[in-house]
């Protein structure tokens, strides 16, 4: 397998415009989580879903931001309207099970967004 | 809150030089601690997960142990390609998961 994949690798974008990443998960796998990386804040969990459903959305950070998973081998991560500070990089991993320890997460190489 | 604090934030060591990295965690009711290791431009991959007090995992030269405060990722006779950053994780008995800021270990030959 070829592993998680995400795009674009690289975003920019003027502030104010929409945004939208891509990600296709490793065959297979139930769970898929989307997070954020940013120097100040670290890896942090935005949204996950099982099964194409989102179960915790709590980690996203205003209604700005919506995911979709439309079916098992896709998912996008939206930003309406971007504001530059959402630059950061935007990690994509799917997991075979539970978001719970037995269950590896693997992660994409992310996009690194960055809004002007 | 639920806390992770790694430290130190930047380590450089010599080839073979052995050390240890620290992960403090503050959690209500630990679920799992996890051990990735990030390279630049690339996605954290997963090293280990420690469930409970005195539980250790070892990987080629990493050894991870656990306490009920922190963990340890010790590092034996490390070479130029264990270079990377570190990243600790925590996952809560509601299944939060938190992440540490990480350390960026720099291994010279």
């Amino acid at each position: 397998d070829a592993g998680v994949i995400q795009s674009p690798r690289h975003e920019v974008t003027e502030m104010g415009q929409e945004v939208t990443l891509r990600c296709k998960p490793i065959s297979g796998h139930d769970y898929l989580f989307w997070y954020r990386q940013t120097m100040m804040r670290g890896l942090e969990l935005l949204i996950y879903f099982n099964n194409n459903v989102p179960i915790d959305d709590s980690g996203m950070p205003e209604d700005r931001f919506s995911a979709k998973m439309p079916n098992a081998s896709f998912s996008t991560l939206k930003i309406q309207p971007s504001e530059p500070r959402d630059s950061a990089v935007y990690f994509c991993a799917s997991s075979l099970g539970g978001p719970w320890g037995k269950n590896i997460q693997y992660f994409g190489a992310g996009t690194r967004l960055s809004v002007l | 809150e639920d806390q992770v604090t790694q430290s130190p934030e930047a380590l450089r060591l010599q080839e073979g030089e052995s050390s240890s990295l620290n992960c403090s965690y503050t959690v209500s009711g630990l679920r799992g601690l996890f051990w990735y290791r990030q390279d630049p431009g690339k996605g954290p991959e997963f090293l280990f997960t420690l469930y409970s007090a005195g539980e250790e995992k070892e990987k080629e030269r990493l050894k991870a142990t656990l306490t009920k405060k922190e963990s340890f990722l010790h590092i034996t006779a490390p070479k130029p390609e264990d270079s990377a950053t570190y990243l600790c994780a925590v996952q809560a008995r509601n299944n939060d998961m938190r992440f540490g800021a990480g350390t960026r270990l720099t291994v010279k030959p």
